[in-house]
């Protein structure tokens, strides 16, 4: 167990429709990082939260979203649904938002499918 | 959380023996390299990194080799065991940028 939680651990929805996705970091960890892991492309960056602020994008599209409370979840936000958003979406935490050593603990993952 | 479906390339071993996956990676920049190992039904869970200075770094059973004059990346598993199937991907990032690149990953089957 790393320490790291995410809710729900599946999904399943309709094209179109929205869905929001939690993570909860390990304890002490200030960062958070979001991806994406599809049949086609592996595991993707999408963005990253360091102390509430957004830190890093990656291959983040405009339909998503993030945010980092101040208790330090976070939260991905996916709209406008299409049927290639079906993945597994993985949350991560460090301890700091930059910097050598810096391991990542990574999530069970949410497993998203879109009908 | 397991590895969606991937079309992956697979490493099979007998138990006992000595198992070797490699990666490449494209971006000199790049300083900080990780293994990690994704099991069925779980997240990516770290094994070992290394440092861009440095060129060999063991644990417990694992090795990683870095070259950097060829942008290669091995992980070396000594006296493999079945608990050892995975999928593992190595992945790399640099002191400014924390987010990973991931690779493709390498699918190990240890046989009984």
């Amino acid at each position: 167990d790393s320490g790291v939680t995410q809710t729900p651990k599946h999904l399943i929805t309709a094209t179109g429709q929205r869905v929001t996705l939690r993570c909860s970091p390990r304890s002490g960890d200030l960062s958070v990082y979001w991806y994406q892991q599809s049949l086609d492309q592996g595991l993707q960056f999408l963005i990253q939260y360091y102390n509430g602020e957004e830190r890093a994008k990656g291959n983040i599209l405009e339909r998503f979203s993030a945010q980092q409370f101040p208790d330090l979840h976070s939260e991905l936000n996916l709209s406008s649904l299409e049927l290639g958003d079906s993945a597994l979406y993985f949350c991560a935490s460090s301890v700091a938002g930059s910097g050598i050593d810096n391991e990542q603990f990574f999530g069970p993952g949410t497993r998203l499918t879109v009908l | 959380g397991e590895s969606v479906g991937l079309h992956l390339p697979t490493l099979s071993v007998q138990e006992g023996d000595n198992s070797i996956i490699n990666c490449a990676y494209s971006n000199s920049a790049s300083d900080y390299f990780i293994w990690y190992k994704q099991e069925s039904g779980k997240g990516p869970q770290f094994i070992i990194d290394i440092r861009s200075n440095m060129d060999k770094r063991q644990g417990q059973r694992v090795t990683v080799l870095l070259n950097k004059t060829v942008k290669h990346l091995s992980l070396q598993i000594a006296a493999t065991q079945p608990g050892d199937s995975a999928v593992y991907f190595c992945a790399e990032s640099n002191t400014g940028r924390r987010a990973l690149t991931f690779g493709s990953g390498t699918r190990l089957q240890v046989q009984p």
